[in-house]
């Protein structure tokens, strides 16, 4: 069985640049994540959804974060514009219940210069 | 609100001699508490949770943590330490009212270095 699965792993881009992250979850979960560690710091949740349905969005910093989920699949994360202080490693994570256990996929690195 | 202290950046020890990595929690209701380990280049995989009922869990490659109500700790522990457990280890907290299930809060993380 495949895992969740990240693109790109790293992306170097400049200040006001826009990068568009893509995950793809276990096939059959319903509920898709979204984490961020920045800085070497603590795992910061951004959202979820459950199928292509926004569950929660009070973690997304500001206006500049877009999450779509179409069809209840794959998600994106678009960030636009690019600023400094969004470098960080963002994660993944599916679940098809409510065990507690999340499945992370590998991460992306986003360098913003 | 709830948050998640791992007050030890790293933890070194020698193969063989028991690991122990700390964590304290805060949360408005009762916790629900889970611990990770990120070997590099990969993603984060589940050990352990906590949701209810004795409070020594017992998680996937010999580890196991024990829920401390009075202390609010989770601490993570392997008897006997192995050169392959060397990576990053995230606690992990929900508070059961969360909106989301899957909102937790994380540490900062700790790095367990074992030596041979």
């Amino acid at each position: 069985e495949a895992g969740v699965t990240q693109f790109p792993s790293h992306s170097v881009i400049e200040k006001g640049q826009t990068v568009t992250l893509r995950c793809d979850p276990i096939s059959g979960h319903d509920n898709l994540y979204w984490y961020r560690r920045v800085m070497g710091k603590e795992i910061k949740f951004l959202l979820h959804f459950v199928k292509e349905s926004k569950q929660d969005e009070s973690g997304m910093p500001n206006n500049r974060f877009l999450a779509e989920r179409t069809g209840g699949t794959y998600s994106t994360l678009k960030v636009q514009p690019a600023e400094l202080e969004d470098s960080g490693v963002y994660f993944c994570a599916s679940s098809q219940d409510y065990t507690g256990e999340l499945f992370f996929g590998e991460g992306s690195r986003l360098t913003v210069l | 609100a709830q948050s998640v202290a791992q007050p030890e950046d790293q933890v070194n020890v020698a193969e063989g001699n028991p690991l122990t990595v700390k964590c304290t929690y805060s949360v408005s209701g009762n916790p629900y508490l889970f611990w990770y380990v990120q070997y590099p280049n990969r993603g984060l995989q589940f050990l352990l949770k906590y949701i209810t009922g004795d409070n020594l869990v017992k998680g996937s490659y010999g580890f196991e943590a024990e829920f401390n109500k009075s202390q609010t700790s989770f601490h993570l522990k392997k008897p006997s330490a192995l050169v392959s457990d060397s990576a990053l280890y995230f606690c992990a907290v929900r508070d059961m009212w969360a909106d989301s299930w899957g909102k937790f809060q994380f540490g900062a993380g700790t790095q367990v270095v074992v030596t041979p």
